[in-house]
């Protein structure tokens, strides 16, 4: 089945306390990103990835980095976590060619207190 | 990337055709219209997508005026499991970066009423 992997859904941590957010998808796309979702503000993208050691930052990249050493892979990586990322997140990828459809993971809601 | 223009939200009787607008008045003629749909908290479902001519799959109908300017998802019979934020995403063709980008704005909250 095609899908969307992130781990772990439910991620409460402390200010300042380095995190993962795996993702991982089975679809071989070249395509992937994150996205934040946060009430009256919509989806955002953080950053996004053309193809294995192809990243660039979106419309929120700040307190985040990302990396792309395999295709299938995009962790999500939050160095020093600030109560202002708490939010709600989510994985996406697509393939090439015009017209493609996007897969999304199930998302993981994170609280940073 | 074109902005679109949705209603903030909109009922429909379960059973009946819930027809969702959208509008995209400064659309490029490479740029295609998706749909996508957010159930509660889940990730956003692709529903479907068209660049001129009407299309319509499993889930859904998608109707673009002939201008492009406007278009219309019609979910036939809605159900309860329909109610979701619909989003409607104008997305340009070609490989380059922004092929691949979704903007998505605040979207239609459907309810669907039994």
């Amino acid at each position: 089945e095609a899908q969307v992997t992130q781990n772990p859904r439910y991620l409460i941590t402390v200010t300042g306390k380095k995190l993962t957010v795996t993702c991982s998808q089975n679809m071989n796309h070249e395509y992937m990103s994150w996205y934040r979702q946060d009430p009256g503000l919509g989806l955002r993208q953080i950053y996004y990835s053309m193809n294995v050691e192809v990243t660039d930052k979106g419309d929120v990249p700040e307190g985040y980095k990302v990396s792309r050493k395999e295709k299938r892979n995009f962790p999500l990586i939050l160095e020093s976590p600030s109560p202002n990322q708490t939010s709600l997140y989510f994985c996406a990828s697509s393939g090439r060619g015009r017209g493609t459809e996007a897969f999304f993971g199930q998302g993981t809601r994170l609280t940073v207190v | 990337d074109a902005k679109t223009t949705q209603p903030t939200s909109m009922d429909c009787a379960e059973g009946r055709a819930a027809n969702l607008p959208c509008n995209h008045s400064t659309i490029s003629g490479n740029e295609y219209v998706y749909w996508y749909r957010q159930i509660h908290s889940q990730g956003p479902q692709y529903i479907i997508h068209g660049l001129k001519n009407n299309e319509t799959n499993e889930m859904a109908s998608l109707i673009i005026t002939e201008d492009r300017k406007s278009s219309t998802l019609i979910l036939p019979h809605a159900t309860l499991r329909d109610t979701a934020v619909y989003y409607c995403i104008v997305r340009v063709g070609g490989s380059g970066a922004g092929s691949y980008q979704l903007t998505f704005g605040k979207g239609t909250k459907l309810s669907v009423i039994p």
